[in-house]
Order: structure tokens, then sequence, then C-alpha cells
């Protein structure tokens, strides 16, 4: 198993720019994340999905949209970049066991690390 | 607001000591899980050890133990014989409201040879 993968690994960004982080993980799991890492910062929560074709906001989603088409993937899509969106964004994902607080963890991918300028 | 709280931004610990990392969360969920993380200066975030709100006993994972005081709303981290390569960013991070995870800040831990 790959895990989760993530690409690009990294990416400039003019401001204004809009791209697409992909985000796929191999291991059939329903939770997927989306979050950011500023430099110094824990990771904040951009948006979540508990299955293929659900999706909600985390605490920081504004200035980002999110499908999720299949159970594998996850994008992550920056419109009109600004230069505040210039963080590591790291996705994740979690199976679905075992009631809402087992042990399962999330699992996450390498991160990209993005800037705006 | 729900948070979850680090107030100690760098430890330094000698190496084959004992060093306990700090967290405190604010939380009126009585369902709710706390998780410490790993992260080497090569970024990715390595799952350490879990604890959950009803869970009576501390978690351990091998040199790892969570300090679990519900009443007091810390979950700290004791990481016993230290090693050069403990050297890291550890987070604190709390998982309520059914899907949504919140992390603190970080401690940047680095150990002394």
């Amino acid at each position: 198993n790959a895990g989760v993968t993530q690409t690009p690994k990294f990416r400039i960004l003019k401001i204004g720019q809009s791209m697409t982080l992909q985000c796929t993980q191999d291991m059939n799991h329903n939770y997927m994340y989306w979050y950011r890492q500023d430099p110094g910062m824990g990771l904040k929560l951009i948006y979540y999905s508990v299955g293929a074709g659900i999706t909600d906001k985390g605490e920081v989603p504004n200035g980002y949209n999110v499908s999720r088409s299949t159970t594998e993937d996850f994008p992550l899509r920056l419109e009109l970049a600004a230069p505040s969106q210039t963080s590591v964004y790291f996705c994740a994902s979690r199976r679905l066991a075992g009631g809402f607080f087992g042990t399962d963890t999330q699992y996450f991918g390498p991160g990209t690390r993005l800037t705006v300028l | 607001a729900q948070k979850i709280t680090q107030t100690q931004p760098g430890m330094f610990v000698q190496e084959k000591e004992a060093v306990t990392l700090d967290c405190t969360y604010d939380t009126s969920d009585q369902s709710y899980g706390l998780f410490w993380y790993k992260q080497p200066s090569s970024g990715e975030m390595i799952f350490l050890i879990y604890q959950g709100s009803y869970d009576e006993q501390n978690a351990t994972e091998g040199r790892y133990s969570l300090n679990f005081q519900k009443a007091r709303k810390s979950a700290n981290l004791v990481i016993s014989a230290s090693q050069l390569g403990d050297s890291a960013m550890y987070f604190c991070a709390i998982w309520y409201n059914f899907n949504k995870f919140y992390f603190g800040s970080g401690t940047k831990l680095n150990v002394k040879p």
C-alpha cells in the first residue's frame, strides 16, 4: 500500500492563480481530511469528508473548495490564490471502525508546500 | 471556543532522561479522543499515542505514555529514556464532535547528547 499520496510536493503560485492539490489514499478509508500548517503552528482543519459525495467545512474553509467523487480521491481546490494561503497542506485519511472514538488514527500524506507570491 | 493548548514552545532534555510535554484542552463534550503526534524536521506527521475520554487507564505505547487527568482537562505526554531521534515537534490534538480534529501549536523538543 502506498498509503496517502499528495501531489505536487512543492508549488509556487502568483496571486490570483488557481490550482488543485491532489490527494489519494489506497486504504479504502471512509474519512478524509485537509489541513494547513502555517510556519511554527499546529494543523488547522480546512475541509473533511465522511465518504464519497459528502463533504463539510472545518475550521478554516474560506478560499478553498473540495469534492469527493470516489473513496480514493479528495482534491483541494484553491481559487484566486492569496499570500495568506502560503502554507504546508496535509491530507489525511481514517477508516470508519469501532465507533467515533476508536483507536484508529489518521494517516497523513507527506504534505504539499505552497507559496503564493 | 473549544481548543487545545500547549504552553511549552520549546524544551530541552538530556539524552536518557524522561521528559513531560504539557497539553490542556477545553471541551464541553463528554466523548472525545486525545492524540499526540510527532513531526520531525522532515515534515511528516507520525502518530504516537491515543487516549479516549472514557478510558480509565492511562495509555502507553513503548516509551510513550499519556498522563490523562480528566478533571483537570490535561493530557500530558511522557517520553521515557529520551533518545537523540526524539528531537522533533510534538503536537497534541483533540477529536470531538463526530469528525473534527483540533491541534495545539506544538512543542519543539531538543534532546541533548
